[in-house]
């Protein structure tokens, strides 16, 4: 079982919709990470959270570390969000910072 | 673009060649990471650097992949003898280590790396 599930794997949604992805894992942690890559690779960082919820613009992540689950939600979708999404811990486990990453959500927002 | 820069941004190989891979980190960062993602899955930890002393290495770093950051800056990553598994597009990040725990990593555009 990898220390870092989401889910879905993939997600298809009509513009305006409201989207909901969801990660789980098993140790515990310092910080979360979502992160958005697009085709060709490079990966932007778009929050990390230790506890609570942050929101820039569209975008909303909640964490809840006694459950070890966080969320990450989009309002009013559009074409342009379609992505990777991939959520990362920094476990208290491991020296450093480095990440340890699930497997992304295959995001299509259709016009 | 975040400041992070990776050279080549593509790589094709024959299997058994060695390939190097470069990247320049945002230039005030400490901390330098090196990833592997393989097509649909997440990325992996591979190591990290603080200024020019590799601190750790995954297991997935077999004695055929060696990596250098020699003055604190740029950094490669070398795999000799390369083999088909090794194709993936490798990431590298960045971050500054220092007070507290916002030690954000800013990743490359990465390296993609095909072994024929």
């Amino acid at each position: 079982k990898n220390e870092v599930e989401q889910s879905p794997q993939n997600l298809t949604a009509q513009e305006e919709e409201f989207i909901t992805i969801n990660c789980s894992y098993s140790v515990g942690i310092s910080a979360l990470h979502w992160l958005q890559q697009h085709p060709g690779g490079g990966i932007v960082s778009l929050f990390m959270l230790s506890s609570g919820k942050k929101k820039h613009g569209r975008l909303i992540a909640t964490i809840n570390i006694q459950e070890k689950h966080s969320s990450l939600h989009i309002t009013a979708s559009h074409p342009r969000d379609s992505a990777v999404y991939i959520c990362a811990v920094r476990s208290l486990e491991t020296s450093g910072s480095r990440l340890t990453f699930g497997e992304g959500t295959q995001l299509t927002v259709n016009p | 673009d975040t400041g992070v820069s990776q050279d080549p941004r593509h790589k094709i190989t024959k299997r058994g060649q060695n390939v190097t891979f470069r990247c320049d980190p945002i230039s005030e960062h400490n901390r330098l990471y090196w990833y592997r993602q393989t097509l649909g899955q997440g990325p992996e930890f591979l190591t990290y650097f603080q200024n020019e002393a590799q601190l750790e290495k995954s297991r997935l770093l077999s004695d055929r992949f060696s990596a250098e950051r020699p003055k604190g800056s740029f950094s490669t990553l070398e795999i000799q003898r390369t083999e088909q598994g090794d194709s993936a597009m490798y990431l590298c990040a960045s971050s500054l280590r220092g007070g507290g725990y916002t030690d954000t990593q800013y990743f490359g555009p990465g390296t993609r790396l095909t072994v024929l």
